[in-house]
């Protein structure tokens, strides 16, 4: 079983609808990264978070460290949002990622 | 502002080259990592680095080495580059205790292939 799971593994949407994607970990952490990487492009990383909530224009991240789970919410989704998504753990108290598999989005114009 | 910096984009190499990848970032970051990534695999730590002259094995770390002589440069080594070396690599680095910082940046990667 892998440390941190994602689903979906593949997500196709009309523009507009209302995007989740989930992330699970199984280890202890430190903070949660989304990270997005486009069709040939890098990776850029779209949040860091230890707690609650945050919020950067149609992308919500949010972290139950609890429960060991985070989502990504894309709202109001646009073809341009169409790249893999990726969640990755800071492992605690080495600074090492442990990242997902991703989730490949698909917005359909 | 780009501030992790992979020397090439794109790279091809022979089998049994020595090829050095090149990553230098302008934020005064402790941490440096190597990772790489193939499909189906995701992303994988070959080495990284807390701080100058330091170097740890990630998870992947045969056939290749690595060398940090200064804080902002980490540079990955394939002594002898072989065709299942062939893969997106990508530098990273972070800022230790970085709380809600966006602490952890990546590279724009390097697509190495070696034939």
């Amino acid at each position: 079983k892998n440390e941190v799971e994602q689903s979906p593994q593949n997500l196709t949407a009309q523009e507009g609808e209302f995007i989740t994607i989930n992330c699970s970990y199984s280890v202890g952490i430190s903070a949660l990264h989304w990270l997005q990487q486009h069709p040939g492009g890098g990776i850029v990383s779209l949040f860091m978070l230890s707690s609650g909530k945050k919020k950067h224009g149609r992308l919500i991240a949010t972290i139950n460290i609890q429960e060991k789970h985070s989502s990504l919410h894309i709202t109001a989704s646009h073809p341009r949002d169409s790249a893999v998504y990726i969640c990755a753990v800071i492992n605690f108290g080495n600074e090492k990622l442990t990242f997902g598999t991703g989730t490949r989005l698909t917005i359909i114009p | 502002d780009v501030k992790v910096t992979q020397s090439s984009r794109y790279l091809v190499k022979r089998t049994g080259e020595k090829v050095f990848l090149e990553c230098v970032q302008d934020m005064d970051h402790e941490n440096m990592f190597w990772y790489r990534q193939d499909p189906g695999l995701g992303l994988r730590l070959i080495y990284f680095s807390y701080d100058v002259k330091m170097k740890e094995k990630g998870d992947i770390p045969e056939g290749y080495s690595v060398s940090r002589e200064k804080k902002e440069r980490f540079s990955l080594i394939l002594e002898s580059a072989s065709t299942n070396q062939t893969s997106m690599y990508l530098c990273a680095s972070s800022l230790w205790g970085t709380g809600d910082y966006y602490g952890y940046t990546f590279g724009s990667g390097t697509r190495l292939t070696v034939v």
